[in-house]
């Protein structure tokens, strides 16, 4: 089936970096673009930005430029997520998510992966 | 950038009632690029509504979308236990960012 499966909980010390992978499968990967979201603790979804699967380009939000950095290895069908000088205000819970071919949506989502920032 | 606001932010309704959550954006927006989604706690959201009115797959039909211009509401017919949840509205715009809404919890009363 198609599924986007996240790495694992991550605890970090402030300064440090951090790399999150999301492996498609069930599906083309090239054939749809993957976006990160971010769920900081008890807040809302806060869409971090994509990246085009066919040709590896990315685009930001504003608040995600510099630190955060997307990027993929198509021959494992696997999209990644670094942020590099981690801060506590990292902490959060990071989700891949598949843009729908049929519509600007995201009909498919990674289970998250828990990044804890602390000292 | 396009702001959505989600009215109202905490909805106390009980099962068997009807829901109806409301999301404005700051500007006219397609409504093809409008969709809304569920999340229940500990875990991912899940896409229910997609251009502003279409249901997506395996999404029960007491769910539905409208709305049009800036103004788009998702409404809950007939309410089951395992609709209480976080709701958040979600638009595709200028210079193909994406923002969501700041959601609108929905609780059993």
């Amino acid at each position: 089936q198609v599924q986007l499966v996240q790495s694992g909980s991550e605890l970090k010390k402030p300064g440090a970096s951090v790399k999150v992978s999301c492996k498609a499968s069930g599906y083309t990967f090239s054939s749809s673009a993957m976006n990160w979201v971010r769920q900081a603790p008890g807040q809302g979804l806060e869409w971090m930005g994509w990246i085009t699967t066919n040709t590896g380009n990315p685009t930001y939000a504003q608040g995600f430029r510099g630190r955060f950095v997307f990027s993929l290895d198509t021959s494992v069908s696997t999209a990644y997520l670094q942020i590099s000088s981690l801060k506590a205000e990292d902490t959060a819970v990071y989700y891949c998510a598949r843009v729908s071919a049929l519509a600007y949506s995201f009909d498919i989502w990674g289970q998250g992966t828990m990044v804890t920032v602390f000292s | 950038e396009i702001v959505l606001t989600q009215s109202p932010g905490t909805l106390s309704l009980s099962p068997g009632e009807r829901a109806t959550l409301s999301c404005r954006a700051s500007q006219s927006i397609s409504s093809s690029y409008l969709a809304w989604y569920q999340q229940k706690p500990g875990q991912a959201p899940r896409l229910l509504i997609y251009g502003a009115s279409n249901r997506a797959t395996g999404i029960p039909d007491r769910f539905s979308g409208s709305g049009a211009g800036a103004d788009f509401t998702l409404a809950i017919s007939r309410l089951e236990p395992e609709d209480f949840a976080v709701y958040y509205c979600q638009q595709y715009g200028i210079s193909s960012m994406y923002t969501f809404g700041q959601g609108t919890k929905l609780e059993i009363k």
